[in-house]
């Protein structure tokens, strides 16, 4: 199995241009989510799916948007990329949500913006 | 608000030795916390989870604590060995309604053989 698979592992932008992040889990889980993470910030929620179908903003979820594609998969979009965005990106599932799982991420994506 | 701390320095330790990390909340109590173990260029791994009613809880060389009143939890990896060189986050329940994770910063830990 291999658990939680982000493409692409890295990528370089610039300000203003469009990208998705994928992300797809074969664990059959109910719930994805993801995250950014900067140094000295620890992870931040930025979109969660609590099941297939619905989707819901989490901590920063301003300049992107998600999509809940079907019960694998679960993409991150940056409509118009910003210096600010800069950051290693995870993809994280687990089996339920509001329950006391363990999430499993997937090995992130780095994304600079220039 | 609610804030979660974690010593931002590392913790450099002999091998063999029981290494020791801490993580501090404030302004809310969490019904259970995790612990994460993190490689430089991988993502999070799970490691424990201890509920607001439980003390302690073990796993092989790893124990957490979970103090409530101090609202503290430890956690320990005795008879330390280079290969648990890593980043340890924590990530207690925030009491927001959202029933979300929220996580530490993390602590370095760094044995040295």
């Amino acid at each position: 199995n291999a658990g939680v698979t982000q493409t692409p592992k890295f990528q370089v932008l610039k300000t203003g241009q469009s990208m998705t992040l994928q992300c797809a889990q074969d664990m059959n889980h109910n719930s994805m989510y993801w995250y950014r993470q900067d140094p000295g910030m620890g992870l931040r929620l930025i979109y969660y799916s609590a099941s297939e179908g619905t989707t819901d903003k989490g901590e920063v979820p301003n300049g992107y948007n998600v999509s809940r594609l079907n019960k694998r998969e679960f993409s991150l979009r940056l409509e118009s990329a910003a210096p600010s965005q800069t950051s290693v990106y995870f993809c994280a599932s687990s089996e339920q949500w509001g329950n006391n799982q363990p999430q499993h991420f997937g090995d992130g994506t780095r994304l600079s913006i220039l | 608000s609610q804030k979660i701390e974690q010593n931002s320095e590392a913790l450099n330790i002999q091998e063999g030795k029981t290494a020791t990390l801490t993580c501090n909340y404030t302004n809310y109590s969490p019904a259970y916390l995790q612990w994460y173990r993190q490689d430089p260029g991988r993502g999070p791994v799970f490691l424990l989870l201890i509920r607001e009613n439980e003390k302690e809880k073990r796993k092989e060389r790893l124990k957490v604590t979970f103090d409530t009143t101090l609202k503290q939890s430890l956690f320990h990896i005795t008879a330390s060995q280079p290969a648990d060189s890593a980043t340890y986050l924590c990530a207690p329940k925030m009491d927001t309604g959202r029933r979300a994770l929220t996580f530490g910063s993390g602590t370095r830990l760094q044995v040295q053989p």
